[in-house]
């Protein structure tokens, strides 16, 4: 099983709705990150999981949580919806913890808060 | 506070030509820097990485070049080919933190035939 799949590719959720990303990490990724990329900007780290424990979190709200599972799956969940979560969010995972191999990214999931 | 800048949005170079992305940091504890190369509609890929205790790493057409002293790296890409035309990102990650990245805004690379 190669590369990462999130999904959906596209939602869109109304302000104050919750919301569930998800993302399927390449077979024996035992890390995973999430990253929001707002219009015309770079990502934004949120947070990472390594062996379905947090062990990284940027500077997020906890209104942006997460789980890692077994099976090298992982969800992001966003509560209270605002207009500003509209943005690309995007999974990466890596084989190992660390930035000398370059981490793995999907697709992503773009978020439209109406 | 942006940590990782790209100051050039935009680059048009011809085709065989070489490309020079820049990109400047702030944080002294960057340990690692790598660059990424993003297509609409796709997730970023990565194409090469430096650590702080090298000042060039090389990786067929693409070099990456790291300034300790002026908190300065930059990707070269020779020959450039139209194939490259793209959104580039520099990131960089303190040393033993794990995945997290801080990203550049991004450059758009064009290249002309």
């Amino acid at each position: 099983e190669t590369g990462v799949t999130q999904s959906p590719t596209h939602l869109i959720k109304t302000r104050g709705q919750q919301v569930t990303l998800r993302c399927s990490s390449q077979s024996g990724h035992n890390t995973v990150s999430w990253y929001q990329q707002a219009l015309g900007q770079g990502p934004q780290f949120i947070f990472q999981y390594y062996r379905e424990e947090e062990n990284g979190r940027g500077n997020f709200p906890p209104r942006f949580s997460g789980l890692q599972f077994p099976n090298y799956s992982s969800e992001l969940n966003v509560n209270a919806l605002e207009l500003d979560d509209s943005a690309l969010y995007l999974c990466a995972s890596s084989l190992v913890q660390g930035p000398r191999y370059g981490y793995t990214f999907g697709s992503g999931t773009r978020l439209t808060v109406v | 506070d942006q940590q990782v800048k790209q100051n050039s949005p935009s680059l048009s170079v011809q085709e065989g030509r070489i490309s020079i992305l820049n990109c400047d940091y702030t944080n002294s504890m960057f340990d690692y820097f790598l660059w990424y190369k993003k297509y609409p509609a796709e997730g970023p890929t990565f194409l090469i990485s430096i650590s702080s205790i090298k000042d060039k790493n090389e990786d067929g057409r693409f070099t990456v070049f790291l300034n300790k002293s002026a908190k300065h790296l930059s990707l070269h890409i020779v020959p450039s080919q139209p194939g490259d035309s793209a959104v580039y990102f520099c990131a960089a990650s303190p040393n033993n933190a794990g995945n997290m990245l801080t990203f550049g805004g991004g450059t758009r690379l064009m290249v002309k035939p």
